[in-house]
Protein backbone atom coordinates (compact mmCIF):
# COMPACT_ATOMS: atom_id res chain seq x y z
CA UNK A 1 0.00 0.00 0.00
CA UNK A 2 1.53 3.58 -1.11
CA UNK A 3 1.75 5.60 1.88
CA UNK A 4 3.49 8.58 3.49
CA UNK A 5 4.04 8.62 7.30
CA UNK A 6 4.88 11.95 9.24
CA UNK A 7 6.48 12.62 11.89
CA UNK A 8 4.48 13.89 15.32
CA UNK A 9 3.52 16.89 16.53
CA UNK A 10 5.93 19.81 17.23
CA UNK A 11 5.89 22.56 19.29
CA UNK A 12 8.34 25.71 19.19
CA UNK A 13 9.84 28.61 20.49
CA UNK A 14 10.16 31.81 17.72
CA UNK A 15 13.13 31.93 16.45
CA UNK A 16 13.93 28.50 16.38
CA UNK A 17 13.61 25.68 14.06
CA UNK A 18 11.61 22.98 13.15
CA UNK A 19 12.43 19.27 11.18
CA UNK A 20 9.46 17.04 9.85
CA UNK A 21 9.66 13.86 8.36
CA UNK A 22 8.23 12.02 5.60
CA UNK A 23 9.07 8.48 5.25
CA UNK A 24 7.38 6.85 2.23
CA UNK A 25 6.48 2.93 1.91
CA UNK A 26 5.03 1.09 -1.13
CA UNK A 27 6.88 2.23 -4.25
CA UNK A 28 10.04 3.47 -5.62
CA UNK A 29 10.88 6.69 -3.12
CA UNK A 30 13.65 7.67 -5.57
CA UNK A 31 11.36 7.75 -8.93
CA UNK A 32 8.66 10.46 -7.74
CA UNK A 33 9.52 13.78 -6.51
CA UNK A 34 8.24 14.90 -3.17
CA UNK A 35 6.60 18.26 -2.09
CA UNK A 36 6.06 20.06 0.80
CA UNK A 37 2.76 21.78 1.52
CA UNK A 38 1.57 23.69 4.74
CA UNK A 39 -2.12 25.08 6.08
CA UNK A 40 -2.27 28.00 8.41
CA UNK A 41 -5.57 27.26 10.58
CA UNK A 42 -8.33 27.84 8.52
CA UNK A 43 -6.54 29.05 5.74
CA UNK A 44 -5.80 27.53 2.28
CA UNK A 45 -2.93 25.19 0.99
CA UNK A 46 0.67 26.74 0.80
CA UNK A 47 3.04 25.33 -1.66
CA UNK A 48 6.69 25.83 -0.30
CA UNK A 49 8.62 22.91 -2.51
CA UNK A 50 10.00 19.85 -3.69
CA UNK A 51 12.96 17.60 -3.50
CA UNK A 52 13.84 15.15 -6.29
CA UNK A 53 14.97 12.09 -4.34
CA UNK A 54 17.01 10.34 -6.61
CA UNK A 55 19.72 13.17 -6.97
CA UNK A 56 18.70 15.88 -4.25
CA UNK A 57 17.89 18.14 -6.01
CA UNK A 58 14.99 20.89 -5.14
CA UNK A 59 12.95 23.71 -5.99
CA UNK A 60 11.73 26.35 -3.34
CA UNK A 61 8.94 28.72 -2.98
CA UNK A 62 10.63 32.10 -3.35
CA UNK A 63 8.42 33.11 0.10
CA UNK A 64 10.97 30.17 1.81
CA UNK A 65 13.95 31.02 0.28
CA UNK A 66 16.52 30.85 2.50
CA UNK A 67 14.44 29.54 5.52
CA UNK A 68 13.64 26.35 4.47
CA UNK A 69 15.93 23.02 3.50
CA UNK A 70 14.49 19.95 2.12
CA UNK A 71 16.72 17.09 2.26
CA UNK A 72 15.51 13.05 1.84
CA UNK A 73 17.45 9.39 3.02
CA UNK A 74 17.29 7.15 0.41
CA UNK A 75 18.61 3.98 2.64
CA UNK A 76 15.02 4.75 4.29
CA UNK A 77 12.52 6.20 1.64
CA UNK A 78 12.36 9.63 4.21
CA UNK A 79 12.33 12.88 3.24
CA UNK A 80 13.09 16.10 5.24
CA UNK A 81 11.57 19.38 5.26
CA UNK A 82 13.06 22.01 7.87
CA UNK A 83 12.52 25.00 8.30
CA UNK A 84 14.45 27.71 10.59
CA UNK A 85 13.70 31.41 11.75
CA UNK A 86 10.18 30.28 12.97
CA UNK A 87 7.51 33.07 13.95
CA UNK A 88 3.93 32.58 15.21
CA UNK A 89 3.08 32.75 10.74
CA UNK A 90 4.84 29.57 10.80
CA UNK A 91 2.09 27.61 13.02
CA UNK A 92 0.21 25.58 10.45
CA UNK A 93 -0.19 21.62 9.72
CA UNK A 94 2.65 20.46 7.44
CA UNK A 95 2.39 17.90 4.45
CA UNK A 96 4.50 15.84 2.28
CA UNK A 97 3.00 15.13 -1.25
CA UNK A 98 4.43 12.62 -4.08
CA UNK A 99 4.49 13.63 -7.18
CA UNK A 100 2.10 11.94 -9.35
CA UNK A 101 4.39 11.92 -12.44
CA UNK A 102 7.52 9.48 -12.87
CA UNK A 103 10.93 11.07 -12.45
CA UNK A 104 9.60 14.60 -13.06
CA UNK A 105 8.33 17.34 -11.87
CA UNK A 106 4.54 17.53 -13.15
CA UNK A 107 3.19 19.51 -9.54
CA UNK A 108 0.38 16.51 -9.18
CA UNK A 109 0.17 15.41 -5.69
CA UNK A 110 -1.89 12.00 -5.78
CA UNK A 111 -0.15 10.54 -2.51
CA UNK A 112 -0.31 13.04 0.82
CA UNK A 113 0.76 12.81 4.30
CA UNK A 114 -1.34 12.84 7.10
CA UNK A 115 0.27 16.23 8.04
CA UNK A 116 2.58 17.51 10.90
CA UNK A 117 0.94 20.18 13.38
CA UNK A 118 3.73 22.43 14.12
CA UNK A 119 2.59 24.84 16.36
CA UNK A 120 5.08 28.58 17.20
CA UNK A 121 4.63 29.82 20.50
CA UNK A 122 6.50 31.81 23.34
CA UNK B 1 3.39 34.76 -11.04
CA UNK B 2 0.17 33.08 -11.62
CA UNK B 3 -3.01 33.89 -9.10
CA UNK B 4 -6.01 31.73 -9.02
CA UNK B 5 -9.25 32.62 -8.04
CA UNK B 6 -11.70 30.35 -6.77
CA UNK B 7 -15.50 31.22 -6.58
CA UNK B 8 -17.84 31.53 -4.99
CA UNK B 9 -16.47 31.20 -1.77
CA UNK B 10 -19.08 28.81 -0.05
CA UNK B 11 -21.73 26.93 -1.99
CA UNK B 12 -24.69 25.86 -0.22
CA UNK B 13 -26.61 22.83 -1.89
CA UNK B 14 -28.20 20.16 -0.85
CA UNK B 15 -27.65 16.25 -1.42
CA UNK B 16 -28.62 14.72 -4.53
CA UNK B 17 -27.85 18.65 -5.90
CA UNK B 18 -25.08 19.25 -8.77
CA UNK B 19 -22.35 21.59 -7.85
CA UNK B 20 -20.66 23.76 -10.16
CA UNK B 21 -17.56 24.98 -9.24
CA UNK B 22 -15.32 27.65 -11.40
CA UNK B 23 -11.20 28.49 -10.75
CA UNK B 24 -9.79 31.55 -12.94
CA UNK B 25 -6.12 31.72 -13.10
CA UNK B 26 -4.63 35.24 -13.57
CA UNK B 27 -3.09 34.47 -17.09
CA UNK B 28 -3.80 31.19 -20.01
CA UNK B 29 -2.55 28.22 -18.49
CA UNK B 30 -1.67 24.86 -19.98
CA UNK B 31 -4.69 22.87 -18.90
CA UNK B 32 -1.96 19.85 -18.43
CA UNK B 33 -1.28 21.60 -15.19
CA UNK B 34 -4.55 22.36 -14.16
CA UNK B 35 -5.74 19.74 -10.79
CA UNK B 36 -8.34 19.63 -8.14
CA UNK B 37 -8.24 18.61 -4.73
CA UNK B 38 -10.82 17.52 -1.92
CA UNK B 39 -10.04 18.38 1.90
CA UNK B 40 -13.11 16.95 4.24
CA UNK B 41 -12.14 18.33 7.74
CA UNK B 42 -9.49 17.43 9.60
CA UNK B 43 -8.05 15.57 6.48
CA UNK B 44 -5.05 15.48 3.99
CA UNK B 45 -6.35 16.72 0.43
CA UNK B 46 -7.44 14.14 -1.73
CA UNK B 47 -6.57 14.61 -5.65
CA UNK B 48 -9.53 14.51 -7.76
CA UNK B 49 -8.93 15.52 -11.58
CA UNK B 50 -5.82 16.23 -13.15
CA UNK B 51 -4.64 17.33 -16.32
CA UNK B 52 -8.12 19.39 -16.18
CA UNK B 53 -10.71 16.90 -17.01
CA UNK B 54 -8.67 13.61 -15.77
CA UNK B 55 -10.25 11.49 -12.66
CA UNK B 56 -7.17 10.19 -10.30
CA UNK B 57 -7.87 6.73 -9.51
CA UNK B 58 -10.83 6.03 -7.58
CA UNK B 59 -12.61 9.18 -8.48
CA UNK B 60 -16.46 8.86 -9.14
CA UNK B 61 -17.82 9.51 -12.47
CA UNK B 62 -20.42 12.16 -10.84
CA UNK B 63 -16.67 14.64 -10.71
CA UNK B 64 -15.68 16.11 -13.90
CA UNK B 65 -13.25 18.83 -14.43
CA UNK B 66 -13.17 21.08 -18.07
CA UNK B 67 -12.12 24.22 -18.69
CA UNK B 68 -9.06 25.85 -20.87
CA UNK B 69 -6.91 28.44 -20.90
CA UNK B 70 -7.88 31.07 -17.58
CA UNK B 71 -11.28 29.45 -16.77
CA UNK B 72 -11.73 25.68 -15.12
CA UNK B 73 -14.11 24.29 -13.28
CA UNK B 74 -15.21 21.55 -11.04
CA UNK B 75 -18.55 19.66 -11.50
CA UNK B 76 -20.16 17.11 -9.08
CA UNK B 77 -23.62 15.68 -9.88
CA UNK B 78 -25.55 14.01 -7.32
CA UNK B 79 -24.13 15.22 -4.24
CA UNK B 80 -23.25 12.95 -0.91
CA UNK B 81 -23.10 13.46 2.03
CA UNK B 82 -19.27 12.63 1.94
CA UNK B 83 -18.56 15.31 -0.71
CA UNK B 84 -19.55 18.47 1.37
CA UNK B 85 -15.70 19.83 1.92
CA UNK B 86 -13.77 22.40 0.48
CA UNK B 87 -12.24 22.20 -2.91
CA UNK B 88 -9.19 23.58 -4.04
CA UNK B 89 -7.65 24.00 -7.45
CA UNK B 90 -4.08 24.07 -8.62
CA UNK B 91 -1.81 24.80 -11.42
CA UNK B 92 1.79 23.91 -10.43
CA UNK B 93 2.98 25.45 -7.00
CA UNK B 94 -0.53 27.69 -6.83
CA UNK B 95 -3.39 26.81 -5.26
CA UNK B 96 -6.48 28.84 -5.30
CA UNK B 97 -8.26 30.03 -2.16
CA UNK B 98 -10.66 27.42 -2.15
CA UNK B 99 -14.53 26.88 -1.79
CA UNK B 100 -16.00 25.48 0.42
CA UNK B 101 -19.13 22.89 -0.14
CA UNK B 102 -21.76 22.99 2.61
CA UNK B 103 -25.24 21.28 3.65
CA UNK B 104 -28.23 23.87 2.41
Amino acid sequence: QVQLVQSGAEMKKPGASVKVSCRSFGYSFTAHYMHWVRQAPGQGLEWMGWINPNNGGTNYAQKFQGRVTMTRDTAISAAYMELTRLTSDDTAVYYCARDQQWLDDYYVMDVWGQGARVTVSS
Amino acid sequence: EIVLTQSPGTLSLSPGESATLFCRASQSVSSTYVAWYQQRPGQAPRLLIYAAFTRATGIPLRFSGSGSGTDFTLTISRLEPDDFAVYYCQYRGTFGQGTKLEVK
